[in-house]
């Protein structure tokens, strides 16, 4: 299967800095990113999708000046917490589509926010 | 209604038993149906893709999908403990949005 990843895979912050998590598509080229957050025995929420080249379509109650996302390229999308504060707290996961119809995940970013 | 609804389990099967998971979904036109597993504090892997009714076998997995009934399982046979996971249904809606269910909790029990 095609293969995604996710940098950094954990981060530890203080509340009030941002932190950037990147995602990749290693082999494919992704024309839709998804970000997803997933707490602690709880199910996956998606957060918003990206398309290569435009604006990020948010899910409601999601602030998008919150979760800034980025996808520049066809291998690359970005999602910036900004001001993270310790409800931020996280598992998050992005996905990657390419041509085929399959969604691929990457590893996850543990964000623990102190 | 949820666009995918499954059964939040917890479902626990002996070793070498069968282990069915139900998934049901609510848009109709729906074409592309997936299964994943995630194991604790790990992301999604997928596990098995189907697009046409009836049964896709892999290895131990079997998918089978009624698109009449708009209902997708999985079957695991001879269940291992390690395939104790938490299995979750994605389904690909008509406006190419993907909708995942809350997903079923599987403990195989050696």
């Amino acid at each position: 299967g095609a293969v995604v990843s996710q940098h950094p895979s954990r981060v530890i912050c203080k509340s009030g800095t941002s932190v950037k998590i990147e995602c990749r598509s290693l082999d494919f080229q992704a024309t839709t990113m998804f970000w997803y957050r997933q707490f602690p025995k709880q199910s996956l929420m998606l957060m918003a999708t990206s398309n290569e080249g435009s604006k990020a379509t948010y899910e409601q109650g999601v602030e998008k000046d919150k979760f800034l996302i980025n996808h520049a390229s066809l291998t690359l999308s970005t999602l910036t917490v900004t001001s993270a504060h310790p409800e931020d707290s996280s598992f998050y996961i992005c996905s990657a589509r390419g041509g085929m119809e399959t969604q691929y995940f990457g590893p996850g970013t543990r964000l623990l926010v102190l | 209604q949820k666009e995918v609804e499954q059964n939040s389990g917890p479902l626990s099967v002996p070793e070498g038993a069968i282990a069915s998971l139900n998934c049901t979904y609510s848009d109709r036109g729906s074409q592309s149906f997936f299964w994943y597993r995630q194991y604790s504090g790990k992301s999604p892997e997928l596990i098995m893709s189907i697009y046409s009714n009836g049964d896709k076998e892999d290895g131990r997995f079997t998918a089978q999908l009624n698109k009449a009934s708009q209902y997708v399982s999985l079957l695991i046979r001879d269940s291992q403990p390690s395939d104790s996971a938490t299995y979750l249904c994605a389904v690909k809606g008509t406006g190419n949005q993907f909708y995942f269910g809350t997903g079923t909790s599987l403990t195989v029990i050696p």
